[in-house]
């Protein structure tokens, strides 16, 4: 099964883009790429997903390389309430998370 | 529209205990989940169905079992309630078993076993 590895915290400045690598250098050729956020101990909430070409839709956008072997959330303009516990997931898994701070 | 609906919200159990975590969805989604998350961790898959009547074990399936006998309902059982099943368990549904699709989840149940 695909696992992936996120850098365990970040920190953003409010405004700036924030930018959350994520590797998976195992997934296979028909497995999406999905980031989730989680909020205190709330449920997680979808962000976005992607297969191969990048994707951009309200919340944020995903740069997925050609190998597919690692991708990245960007944020574009973080603000405070986007502090938060970002997953990259593969096949249903979770890894262990990064936690983004952004601060004014 | 409720989305997916877990009860209850919190439960206290003692050791050897048994009990049922309750997981409905509304969407007629196919594609169904069950994940604990211990204290400071990601959530971890316990498991998951494709659709009515199909079962499958996930990351850490042991101490629990599931059956799927509705599209709408996927109950979590404990058999013999641990402390080390203390965690939060999420729930969560999808159209398809996640192709294209994202995952919509419950807002949890906080089970402790004392």
């Amino acid at each position: 099964d695909a696992k992936t590895t996120q850098p365990p915290s970040m920190d953003c400045a409010e405004g700036r883009a924030a930018n959350l690598p994520c590797n998976h250098s195992t997934i296979s050729g028909n497995e999406y790429v999905y980031w989730y956020r989680q909020i205190h101990s709330q449920g997680p909430q979808y962000i976005i997903h992607g297969l191969k070409n990048n994707e951009t839709n309200e919340m944020a956008s995903l740069i997925i390389t050609e190998d597919r072997k690692s991708s990245t959330l960007i944020l574009p303009h973080a603000t405070l309430r986007d502090t938060a516990v970002y997953y990259c997931i593969v096949n249903m898994r979770f890894g262990a998370g990064t936690r983004l701070t952004v601060k004014p | 529209n409720a989305g997916v609906t877990q009860t209850p919200k919190f439960q206290v159990l003692k050791t050897g205990q048994s009990m049922t975590l309750q997981c409905a969805q509304d969407m007629n989604h196919e594609y169904m989940s069950w994940y604990r998350q211990d204290p400071g961790m990601g959530l971890r898959l316990i498991h998951y169905s494709v659709g009515a009547g199909i079962t499958d074990q996930g990351e850490v399936p042991n101490g629990y079992n599931v059956s799927r006998s509705t599209t709408e309902d996927f109950p979590l059982r404990l058999l013999s309630a641990a402390p080390s099943q203390t965690s939060v368990y999420f729930c969560a549904s999808s159209y398809s078993i996640g192709r294209n699709y994202g995952y919509t989840f419950g807002s949890g149940t906080r089970l402790t076993v004392v």
